[in-house]
């Protein structure tokens, strides 16, 4: 089976502007979770998709937000930009929902704002 | 406050060296993983825990749930082992997944 990809794996945008990031599960996964990697604060969770819905979320600003489609693809947004959403933005996909599941992660889009 | 503490923060080591990481929470959980992630930033994962000891080639996870506490072992260590390790924890109340801020790795030839 392929694995998660997302798309694109770098990007720099500037403050202000927005950003939308892709993420393809494996196939069969109906679980997409979405995690900000920063220096200084670490893996952080974003929100995590479940046929569709969110069914969970992390401490972030509504400027984050996702989406979930039919076929599971999962898609990020970032509304305003900041310099400090710079990041690796990492997908991973599970079969079940929630946390319980071996996570599979993509390998990630690296966002740089300037 | 950190839900999740790993130590140590760095770790340098010879080739062969028996290696231990290890991770305690603070929260109760469902599941406990150790995740990999090598330089360019894409992310395995190890191992899922609820309870006891899992072995996978050389590495092996075990996880104390009264303690609070999970130990990452590498044995026979290699060049190819240098990495990030992360300790994550799946709480059984709650929406969060804490992360601990990992244990970087490097293992000299």
């Amino acid at each position: 089976k392929a694995g998660v990809t997302q798309t694109p794996r770098y990007l720099i945008k500037t403050r202000g502007q927005q950003v939308t990031l892709s993420c393809s599960p494996i196939s069969g996964h109906r679980s997409v979770s979405w995690y900000q990697q920063t220096p200084g604060q670490g893996l952080q969770f974003l929100f995590e998709y479940f046929s569709e819905t969110q069914r969970n979320k992390g401490n972030f600003p509504g400027r984050f937000s996702g989406r979930q489609f039919s076929n599971s693809r999962s898609e990020m947004n970032v509304s305003t930009l900041e310099l400090g959403d710079s990041a690796l933005y990492l997908c991973a996909s599970s079969y079940r929902q929630g946390m319980l599941e071996t996570q599979y992660f993509g390998p990630g889009t690296r966002l740089l704002v300037l | 406050k950190n839900e999740v503490e790993q130590s140590p923060q760095n770790l340098t080591a010879q080739e062969g060296e028996f290696i231990t990481i290890n991770c305690s929470y603070s929260v109760g959980i469902s599941a406990l993983h150790w995740l990999q992630q090598h330089p360019g930033g894409g992310i395995v994962s190890l191992f899922m825990l609820s309870s006891g000891k899992k072995k996978h080639g050389r590495l092996i996870a075990t996880i104390n749930i009264q303690e609070k506490h999970s130990s990452l072992h590498i044995t026979a260590s290699h060049p190819r082992d240098s990495a990030v390790y992360i300790c994550a924890v799946s709480p059984n109340t709650g929406n969060q997944f804490y992360f601990g801020t990992g244990t970087s790795l490097t293992v000299i030839p």
